[in-house]
């Protein structure tokens, strides 16, 4: 069965330093994969797509890999402040037509 | 925009009750989500719609659900009867077209059934 797997533990980080979140899946073979941020009490929203045919994608200070032999994406937060608290979801299509999510990383930045 | 509207935010009701949870996606997008959150289940796809036509409904769990959208801005999820296993987050999403567009979520309705 097709199975999307996140860091299983909550991240823990001083402020600026790098936080380094996993994605890793099996049973899928994306074209592309997600990342979203969701904060307590609201919707998730959208940071980055990248596809298959890219290494390695940034925007700002994020920067995402994406590694279709090993199957795994990892998830870069560069200088990190505490604004960055989150749940980090990933995100692949088992279709053309919808998402499908990973549990998700709690990342606490502390000041 | 406003972005895509959801409604109520908060709902508690009692096991046995209908509900209805509501949804206005942003004007112009084609694609319609209707999602589900819980701590042990993680985020789950229940329906989607293209163009108002309920394309995949496979993740709606049981009978006791059902989801309409009579036109382009209003979507409605229904639960009849409500189960106590029902408490959830639910959330409504929209995007452009295909999934390589990003997804719009809500705010969200946190259902508590008693």
């Amino acid at each position: 069965s097709q199975k999307i797997e996140q860091n299983s533990e909550a991240l823990n980080i001083q402020e600026g330093k790098t936080a380094t979140l996993t994605c890793n899946y099996t049973n899928y073979s994306p074209a592309y994969l997600q990342w979203y941020r969701q904060d307590p009490g609201r919707g998730p929203v959208f940071l980055l797509l990248i596809r298959e045919n890219e290494k390695e994608k940034r925007k700002e200070r994020l920067k995402v890999t994406f590694d279709t032999t090993l199957k795994q994406s990892l998830f870069h937060i560069t200088a990190s402040q505490p604004a960055d608290s989150a749940t980090y979801l990933c995100a692949l299509p088992p279709n053309d037509y919808k998402l499908s999510f990973g549990a998700g990383t709690t990342v606490t930045v502390r000041a | 925009d406003a972005g895509v509207i959801q409604s109520p935010r908060h709902e508690v009701t009692e096991m046995g009750q209908e509900v209805t949870l509501r949804c206005k996606p942003i004007s112009g997008h084609d694609y319609l989500f209707w999602y589900r959150q819980t701590m042990m289940r993680g985020l789950e796809l229940l329906i989607y719609f293209n163009n108002n036509v309920p394309i995949d409904d496979s993740g709606m769990p049981e009978d006791r659900f059902s989801a309409k959208m009579p036109n382009a801005s209003f979507s409605t999820l229904k639960i009849q009867p409500s189960e106590p296993r029902d408490s959830a987050v639910y959330f409504c999403a929209s995007s452009l077209g295909r999934n390589t567009d990003t997804q719009y979520f809500g705010p969200g309705t946190r259902l508590t059934v008693l």
